[in-house]
């Protein structure tokens, strides 16, 4: 069952912790991205990778870091710099860059 | 700056009739243009891509038009019902020097009314 996952749905954390949010996919996708989604706005792109061991910044990755370690996985850490990190958290990945995205369900992660 | 627009204001119609989402783009036009739907608290789904040199895409009930010279894609619901409420992103990908990834508009809500 091929597919892209994330974990958790739903995460909370004490103001200051760094957070990992895990990102998988067995699609065999070389790219893979994390957005961005606060209420009643689009997406927007923290950090994207187009192969292993290689990702760059998007629009907003100030208090954002990825690793690309293994081509299936792409996890993203909410550092404590991160100055608004409530949000909902989509992770996706495509074949290569500029090609139909596909998301995973999402981790809404709540800071409190 | 490359804009995408997509109307703010959600969109209410009722069950039966045809919806009709615009996206709006400035400066360059894209190479090709997705469609996606989102459902609240979950992630996009691709439903629809359209070339540049293509003015129609359809698939089922859906519909995609792209007009360069207005700089405009046109997104239709056919005969909508209320599983058809949610929103729909618009993604251009601008093949200019230096970029390589899609670009998403912020959404249109569609809520279709029994």
């Amino acid at each position: 069952d091929g597919g892209i996952t994330q974990s958790p749905k739903y995460l909370f954390r004490k103001e200051g912790q760094n957070v990992t949010l895990s990102c998988e996919q067995n699609l065999n996708h070389d790219a893979m991205y994390w957005y961005r989604q606060d209420p009643g706005q689009g997406l927007r792109l923290i950090y994207y990778s187009q192969i292993v061991n290689d990702f760059q910044k998007g629009d907003i990755a100030e208090g954002y870091s990825v690793s690309r370690e293994k081509k299936e996985s792409f996890p993203l850490t909410v550092t404590s710099a991160q100055k608004n990190p409530t949000a909902f958290y989509l992770c996706a990945s495509s074949i290569i860059l500029r090609d139909t995205q596909y998301f995973g369900p999402g981790t809404r992660l709540t800071v409190l | 700056s490359q804009k995408i627009e997509q109307n703010s204001e959600a969109l209410n119609i009722q069950e039966g009739k045809t919806a009709t989402l615009t996206c709006n783009y400035t400066n360059y036009s894209p190479a090709y243009l997705q469609w996606y739907r989102q459902d609240p608290g979950r992630g996009p789904v691709f439903l629809l891509l359209i070339r540049e040199n293509e003015k129609e895409k359809r698939k089922e009930r859906l519909k995609v038009t792209f007009d360069t010279t207005l700089k405009q894609s046109l997104f239709h619901i056919t005969a909508s019902q209320p599983a058809d409420s949610a929103t729909y992103l618009c993604a251009p990908f601008f093949a200019y020097y230096g970029n390589n990834r899609l670009a998403f508009g912020k959404g249109n809500q569609v809520v279709v009314i029994p």
